[in-house]
């Protein structure tokens, strides 16, 4: 069955530092998404993306994030300068319709800024 | 702003029905769902039901919508032990948006 696929599952780094996450989603799914838990608290929608652009983005997504889909198949989250509140668990999903299909999720890569 | 409410906890036992309750404020809402989420994994939809319903049943899982009231409910019959993970509410509020509004999820611990 076709899944969606992060890495790292988990990464450890330094405040201030550069991070990427990867994510590889589902072949034929058309829209792309970022998803933030913060331990204890909501899931929390970070960014939309479709036809190689932004489509929708929350006030967390701020000049630090940036989104990338640089060859087709994989699509990248990458923090500029991690502080501490950014630690939390990071969702790739991705879906073949924009509001009538279900999320497919992936396993998160969780991310700790010391 | 759109918001989705949930319990935190809910403990039953085995072979029990559980019931996990939300409540959501975006009444254009035309499609709610629920997600579970088992330890260490991500996200997996379990279920969803069009606005214009009352009630969708799918095998041992119940969903019942009261858009008066906003209320939205996933009944579990005979609960087992490896229905323990927390389980999320979800709205994808209408106008065009893609983001998918999640509550705050209901860790349900099944007691054997």
């Amino acid at each position: 069955e076709p899944e969606v696929t992060q890495t790292p599952s988990h990464q450890v780094t330094q405040m201030g530092q550069e991070v990427i996450l990867r994510c590889v989603p589902i072949s034929n799914h058309l829209y792309f998404y970022w998803y933030r838990q913060i331990l204890g608290q909501k899931v929390e929608f970070l960014v939309s993306f479709y036809n190689n652009e932004i489509s929708e983005k929350s006030e967390i997504f701020d000049d630090q994030f940036s989104v990338e889909r640089p060859d087709g198949s994989n699509f990248t989250l990458k923090i500029r300068s991690t502080k501490l509140e950014d630690s939390a668990m990071y969702f790739c999903a991705s879906s073949r319709d924009s509001n009538t299909g279900e999320l497919f999720f992936g396993e998160g890569s969780r991310l700790t800024v010391l | 702003g759109e918001d989705v409410e949930q319990s935190l906890f809910l403990s039953v036992r085995e072979g029990d029905s559980s019931v996990i309750n939300c409540t959501y404020t975006d009444s254009s809402s035309t499609y709610l769902y629920w997600y579970k989420q088992e330890p260490g994994a991500g996200l997996q939809l379990l279920t969803y039901i069009f606005s214009n319903m009352d009630m969708k049943q799918d095998q041992r899982l119940t969903v019942l919508l009261n858009k008066k009231d906003k209320h939205l409910s996933l009944r579990i019959a005979d609960t087992q032990t490896g229905d323990s993970a927390i389980y999320f509410c979800a709205e994808i509020p209408t106008s065009g948006t893609y983001k998918y509004i999640f509550g705050t999820g209901t860790r349900l611990k099944v007691l054997a």
